[in-house]
């Protein structure tokens, strides 16, 4: 597609439960980050890929998050044994270099 | 690390009024600067973006941002808004020794008929 592409735009997980985010950056672009939106906040960064390499992950806030970009294009955010502070809106963006991000929509995760 | 700071959370103005949307960034190397808009329900749109040069920044829908490098700020400006404005506003800095992203907590900008 001509976007970045995330599904599913919308996840409501019991507490507890595992989830799977996917993204699917624009073709060719190395780069990817995760960013985590919080309700009435400004998106925080979660961490960054060069292709299948991940270079940083100081904003994943627990060892709960984890995320992989196996070949260097896919890129899927897991959050084990969800908890209710994890429900916010996870975006993804995807370069072909820094000053040129582009977003996703989103995916809204409500744990309840 | 870079941080920023948009110093108004809400900002309600009138139709045809203008607005100005501040930000405020610190990083201990050069940085690139960025605006984006927010509509609900929808991912983040580059309005405009200050990578070198002229400091005075021309975007899309009428907006246009100005860096200050001794004041440290990147305010968004728009002479004459729109109903269609309303949205929330984030100001975001790359720093040059960097590759992520990170942005202020938004600005959320009503404008009122």
């Amino acid at each position: 597609g001509a976007g970045v592409s995330q599904s599913p735009r919308y996840k409501v997980a019991k507490r507890g439960q595992d989830v799977a985010l996917r993204c699917d950056p624009i073709s060719g672009h190395v780069s990817l980050f995760w960013y985590q939106q919080a309700l009435g906040q400004g998106p925080e960064f979660l961490t960054y890929f060069q292709n299948e390499a991940q270079l940083d992950k100081s904003g994943l806030p627990s060892d709960r998050f984890f995320a992989e970009r196996p070949e260097g294009s896919v890129s899927t955010l897991k959050i084990q044994r969800t908890q209710q502070e994890d429900s916010a809106v996870y975006l993804c963006a995807s370069s072909r270099d820094p000053t040129e991000a582009f977003f996703g929509q989103g995916t809204r995760l409500t744990v309840v | 690390a870079q941080s920023v700071t948009q110093l108004d959370s809400q900002v309600p103005v009138f139709e045809e009024a203008p607005v100005e949307l501040r930000c405020n960034y610190s990083s201990s190397v050069s940085v690139y600067l960025f605006w984006y808009v927010q509509y609900p329900n929808q991912g983040l749109q580059l309005l405009l973006k200050y990578l070198s040069g002229s400091t005075l920044v021309k975007g899309i829908n009428g907006f246009e941002a100005e860096f200050n490098k001794s004041q440290t700020s990147f305010h968004l400006r728009k002479p004459s808004v729109h109903i269609s404005d309303t949205a929330e506003y984030f100001c975001a800095v790359i720093s040059y020794n960097n590759n992520d992203m990170r942005f202020g907590a938004g600005t959320r900008l009503t404008v009122k008929p």
